[in-house]
């Protein structure tokens, strides 16, 4: 199977911009998170998204977003970007599903935004 | 609250030699997952073991292995004869009881180098 997807890699964006980050689960997982890594913060969750709906968020303003297709694809959206939203962010599929076993987060790569 | 904390920072050692990175982890919940995560200089987040709060089993995979106790809420993790490809930041994870992905909670993270 292939793994967890993002695009693009790697983007720079200036103070104000808005960015749209984008993440292909493995196939057949329904549930996407998405998690922001900065050196002085560490690895903090955004939000999570299951079978379209956001189910689960965490303590992030309202400028970041996000949102889930039919294919299970996600989206997160960062509006009037600020010097301090220069991170790694990440994304990662799982089941989604209660109880299950093997219901386990595999991470993408990650897309490196630079805000300057 | 939730909470994992790595004491460790960072860690040096030379190939071959045992390590033991430490975890411990505070929450509230009866049923909870705890989890260790590698990440090498490439970004990507890779999945190493999950463990659920009925199973304090300790766990070996080949130069890994694993310490869960609950008496003193650790889940340590220990790399036998390590070696260079071993070099990289490890993080320990909880989340909660339903593990319906969603939120994982993560210590700072111990940056492990193996020097040959």
């Amino acid at each position: 199977k292939a793994g967890v997807t993002q695009t693009p890699r790697y983007l720079i964006k200036t103070r104000g911009q808005q960015v749209t980050l984008s993440c292909s689960p493995i196939s057949g997982h329904r549930s996407v998170s998405w998690y922001q890594q900065t050196p002085g913060q560490g690895l903090q969750f955004l939000f999570e998204y299951f079978s379209e709906t956001q189910r689960n968020k965490g303590n992030f303003p309202g400028r970041f977003s996000g949102r889930q297709f039919s294919n299970s694809r996600s989206e997160m959206n960062v509006s009037t970007l600020e010097l301090g939203d220069s991170a790694l962010y990440l994304c990662a599929s799982s089941t989604g599903l209660a109880g299950a076993s093997t219901d386990t987060q595999y991470f993408g790569p990650g897309t490196r935004l630079t805000v300057l | 609250a939730q909470k994992v904390t790595q004491a460790q920072t960072e860690i040096s050692v030379v190939e071959k030699e045992d390590v033991t990175l430490d975890c411990v982890y505070e929450t509230r919940d009866t049923t909870y997952y705890l989890f260790w995560y590698k990440q090498p200089p490439s970004g990507e987040l890779v999945f190493l073991i999950r463990r659920n709060s009925f199973d304090e089993q300790n766990e070996i995979s080949g130069r890994y292995s694993w310490n869960f106790q609950k008496s003193t809420s650790s889940f340590n993790f220990t790399i036998t004869a390590s070696q260079v490809v071993d070099s990289a930041v490890y993080f320990c994870a909880l989340s909660k009881g339903n593990n319906q992905g969603g939120k994982l909670i993560f210590g700072q993270g111990t940056e492990l180098s193996v020097k040959p």
